[in-house]
């Protein structure tokens, strides 16, 4: 079965600190890969996305992730956290080409920053 | 977020009734969807319509139904709501360009509590 794992479900950070959120995925394919911050009370917005090509991508806000086909991974990164990066972080996957093309989510990780 | 909207924003309902959720787009887009957000479970996608009087099932479409009948709109309903039910719900389009981001825009989320 299709899944997406996220590990964490809740991160505290130092502001300042380097962060790295996980994500795993169970799929029979090469899927898109996706991540996604929800602030509070709000709705989700891209931060970033893998099709193909370079395995390491850079999004909006100083974030970056990785793909690694290997471990069936896409782990996000940012290297200096700041305070406005506590949210929620949603890793989700699509299937190249999928009917309907649907995202499948993870349970998400809750990011807490410490002054 | 631009383009999609949502309504009402809020609703709190008595278990047993009917209700519906309605998500408007002004971009054209073939693709709208339905998810739900839980705790713990991220985005799990309830379902979704790749054109007008064309939808599907997700993996939680039990307890709901949908209709489209203009590309704008898609309508989510709970034929009896239920406690299990309350959730915050939301809608999304898909641009499939990949001269955009090839992935989602959420709309700002319908919070419902059925008691």
């Amino acid at each position: 079965a299709q899944s997406v794992t996220q590990p964490d479900i809740h991160i505290t950070v130092s502001e300042g600190a380097s962060l790295e959120l996980r994500c795993n995925y169970s799929y029979g394919a090469t899927p898109y890969l996706f991540w996604y911050v929800q602030s509070p009370g709000q709705g989700l917005q891209l931060l970033l996305k893998y099709f193909s090509g370079d395995t390491l991508v850079q999004g909006i806000k100083g974030f970056e992730a990785e793909f690694k086909r290997s471990q069936s991974s896409f782990n996000l990164r940012r290297p200096c956290v700041h305070w406005s990066d506590a949210a929620e972080y949603f890793c989700a996957v699509g299937l190249i080409k999928a009917a309907g093309n649907k995202l499948t989510f993870g349970g998400g990780t809750r990011v807490l920053v410490k002054p | 977020d631009a383009g999609i909207t949502q309504s009402p924003r809020h609703k709190v309902t008595e278990t047993g009734t009917p209700v519906t959720l309605r998500c408007h787009q002004t971009e054209n887009h073939r693709y709208m969807y339905w998810y739900r957000q839980d705790p713990g479970h991220g985005l799990r996608l309830i379902h979704y319509s790749y054109g007008v009087k064309d939808t599907d099932k997700g993996e939680v479409s039990d307890g709901y139904s949908v209709s489209r009948s203009k590309t704008e709109d898609f309508l989510l309903t709970l034929e009896s709501a239920t406690s299990s039910q309350t959730s915050v719900y939301f809608c999304a389009i898909r641009d499939p360009s990949q001269r955009t981001n090839y992935g989602y825009t959420f709309g700002s989320g319908t919070r419902l509590t059925v008691v």
